[in-house]
């Protein structure tokens, strides 16, 4: 059974500082791996996709990794703002199941100025 | 476009209850699916659908029943409520040609408590 898991839960850095979020996921079988943020009392949005096939992607100041052999993703966040302070969660699919997300429990990200 | 919209966004019950959560979205979506979310246990996904008709069973489906008559309408019912059902349930679409493995578009979320 898929798991995955984040590390830290949580984490405080000051404004400027770069970052690194963490996901493993126990079967490296996977579709692909979504990084999303989550503001509190909001639903989901969608950061970054990475195929299976992928080494990494990037968006502005984000830059998701991917080793799918030792089952892990890191989500890169450079020169952190107070307005990147949120939880952050990572979700694979597998590639024998592709209508389901398996979602970690996300790192709370405060940056504080 | 409005995206995913959800209705309500907060709802109090008492045990037994009944009630629907409401789910629509304006992208054409074939692929829509429900999630609970609980403190430290991250997000489950209770049903999906990957088109008009067609429904399943994900890994929390127990106390919820979906259908999904129209491309973009799935509503999430709740037959007699219950205090484990307490959450916050966020509704999500995508297109479906990796189905949960494409960009998936989530609404603001329901916030239920049952007593």
């Amino acid at each position: 059974k898929q798991e995955v898991t984040q590390i830290p839960a949580a984490l405080s850095v000051p404004e400027g500082e770069n970052l690194v979020l963490n996901c493993s996921f126990t079967d490296s079988a996977i579709y692909n791996l979504q990084w999303f943020r989550q503001d509190p009392g909001k639903g989901l949005t969608s950061l970054l996709l990475i195929q299976s096939s992928q080494r990494e992607q990037t968006s502005g100041r984000l830059n998701a990794s991917l080793d799918k052999s030792s089952g892990r993703s890191t989500l890169y966040i450079a020169a952190s703002q107070p307005g990147d302070s949120a939880t952050y969660l990572c979700a694979v699919s597998s590639v024998d199941n592709t209508d389901k997300l398996i979602f970690g429990t996300g790192t709370r990200l405060q940056v504080f100025p | 476009n409005a995206g995913v919209t959800q209705t309500p966004k907060f709802q109090v019950l008492k045990t037994g209850q009944s009630m629907t959560l409401q789910c629509a979205q304006d992208m054409n979506h074939e692929y829509m699916s429900w999630y609970r979310q609980d403190p430290g246990m991250g997000l489950r996904l209770i049903h999906y659908s990957v088109g008009a008709g067609i429904t399943d069973q994900g890994e929390v489906p127990n106390g919820y029943n979906v259908s999904r008559s129209t491309t973009e309408d799935f509503p999430l019912r709740l037959l007699s409520a219950a205090p484990s059902q307490t959450s916050v349930y966020f509704c999500a679409s995508s297109y479906l040609q990796r189905g949960a493995g494409d960009e998936q578009f989530f609404g603001p979320g329901t916030r239920l408590t049952v007593l």
